[in-house]
């Protein structure tokens, strides 16, 4: 069983206001990715991490997000100003390397008011 | 840009049936296949790999890889009302950290 874990679960923000998740990756996994399903269930990859250090990230994330994993701390995920479009479940994943599984904590699911 | 489909977006298939899941992308250069399977308020979690063409069969599940037609597939063998569940393929091209996935096939097994 993955023990990738995130919190909160649960998360509820109005409009412009800053919402900020957390994963702790699996122990031993120096690579992190963050994933957002919207309620279609699509997949939008948004940024990944090996170690402290950014390997990918998509256009939206450079403008309105945040994230970081830095050295004993859990990795976060942070919205500066919040939007309707952005309610989703926000999966967090970790693995061995690039190749391997990706294992994912149960996500937090985010509702902007 | 990678574009990978599934199909169907749902089904619903009587206990102890085989079930086919189908998913095609685009990016003839992909390197690596998965099947992750999500059921109702949980993680996802990977079922399947493959990452030559051919066929990989683990217990009930059986992977399918065509390269060549940009499609791979996952069969169910003598489907468990617990298989229900969403199915999602993924894939990940050459150069690239990420995995793109499908949107999903919502599958019911019904007892």
């Amino acid at each position: 069983n993955s023990k990738v874990i995130q919190t909160p679960r649960y998360l509820v923000k109005g409009q412009g206001q800053k919402a900020k998740m957390r994963c702790i990756p699996e122990k031993g996994h120096p690579v992190v990715f963050w994933y957002q399903q919207n309620k279609n269930n699509e997949f939008k990859f948004l940024i990944n991490f090996q170690n402290q250090e950014v390997l990918q990230q998509i256009d939206m994330t450079e403008k309105r997000f945040s994230a970081e994993c830095p050295s004993n701390s859990p990795c976060s995920l942070e919205i500066q100003s919040s939007e309707a479009g952005d309610s989703a479940l926000y999966l967090c994943a970790s693995s061995l390397d690039n190749y391997a599984e990706q294992f994912f904590g149960p996500g937090t699911r985010l509702t902007v008011l | 840009q990678q574009n990978v489909q599934q199909s169907p977006e749902s089904l619903i298939v009587p206990e102890g049936a085989r079930t086919s899941l189908n998913c095609t992308f685009s990016d003839s250069a992909s390197q690596y296949f998965w099947w992750y399977r999500q059921h109702s308020g949980k993680a996802p979690k990977a079922l399947m790999s493959i990452f030559s063409n051919g066929e990989k069969e683990e217990g009930r599940f059986t992977i399918h890889l065509n390269k060549a037609s940009l499609h791979f597939s996952l069969h169910i063998r003598d489907s468990q009302p617990s298989d229900s569940a969403l199915y999602l393929c993924a894939v990940r091209s050459s150069g690239s950290w990420q995995l793109i996935f499908g949107s999903g096939t919502q599958l019911t097994v019904m007892p």
